[in-house]
């Protein structure tokens, strides 16, 4: 399977706890999204890479929340001490530059706050 | 602030139907549009995209159309059936690169 993959698919953690979700893309595409989804809205735009470079954040993403993707490949986002707020579906995707611009979704992770 | 609406938020029709769901966006510097569908709790499929430059974009029974110059795009279902019943949800790429997003039609096609 060429497409995005999202480990875990489900994540269910206390109040408190940190987590980690991570994203791969497909591969060669050098552009890396994160979104989140709550319950009956469209996605939200958190944080977007180019290659290993995180160039923008959105103000939703608090100091909790870090994103990272250290070889320009795969992503993690990680949130600290999470709260029920948290409760949501994490979407990646990625896009290749110049390719209509298209970006490709991976599964999600949803992520219950307990 | 782009901002984008879908209008209806829910639709319930019979199956057979021919039927149009909308999407406004409020700035028209985009790169493209895309709608998407998305089933209960699940990820997004990629339906179409249209690019700014373009007018429309048919696969199979679906047809969208963008007219940028008045902020619209119109997503067209024919024939429809009890496997289309899904939420559907269109997303302009603006000037920043990112995805947003409108909150979505709930379409229930009833056998």
């Amino acid at each position: 399977d060429t497409g995005v993959s999202q480990n875990p698919r489900h994540k269910i953690t206390k109040r408190g706890q940190n987590v980690t979700f991570r994203c791969d893309p497909i591969s060669e595409h050098n552009r890396l999204y994160w979104y989140r989804q709550t319950l009956g809205q469209g996605p939200e735009f958190l944080t977007y890479f180019q290659n290993e470079a995180q160039l923008e954040k959105s103000r939703l993403l608090s100091d909790r929340f870090s994103a990272e993707r250290p070889k320009g490949s795969f992503s993690t986002l990680e949130i600290q001490r999470t709260e029920q707020g948290d409760s949501a579906m994490y979407l990646c995707a990625s896009s290749l530059p110049g390719h209509y611009n298209e970006q490709f979704f991976g599964p999600g992770t949803r992520l219950t706050v307990l | 602030k782009q901002e984008v609406t879908q209008i209806p938020a829910a639709l319930s029709v019979p199956e057979g139907e021919n039927l149009v769901l909308n999407c406004s966006f409020t700035d028209s510097a985009i790169y493209n549009l895309q709608w998407f569908r998305q089933d209960p709790g699940k990820g997004l499929t990629s339906l179409l995209l249209i690019q700014s430059s373009q007018r429309e974009q048919t696969s199979g029974r679906l047809n969208a159309s963008l007219d940028k110059s008045s902020g619209r795009s119109t997503l067209y279902i024919a024939a429809s059936q009890p496997g289309d019943s899904a939420t559907y949800l269109c997303a302009v790429l603006d000037s920043n690169y990112q995805l947003i997003w409108g909150a979505g039609t709930k379409l229930i096609i009833k056998p």
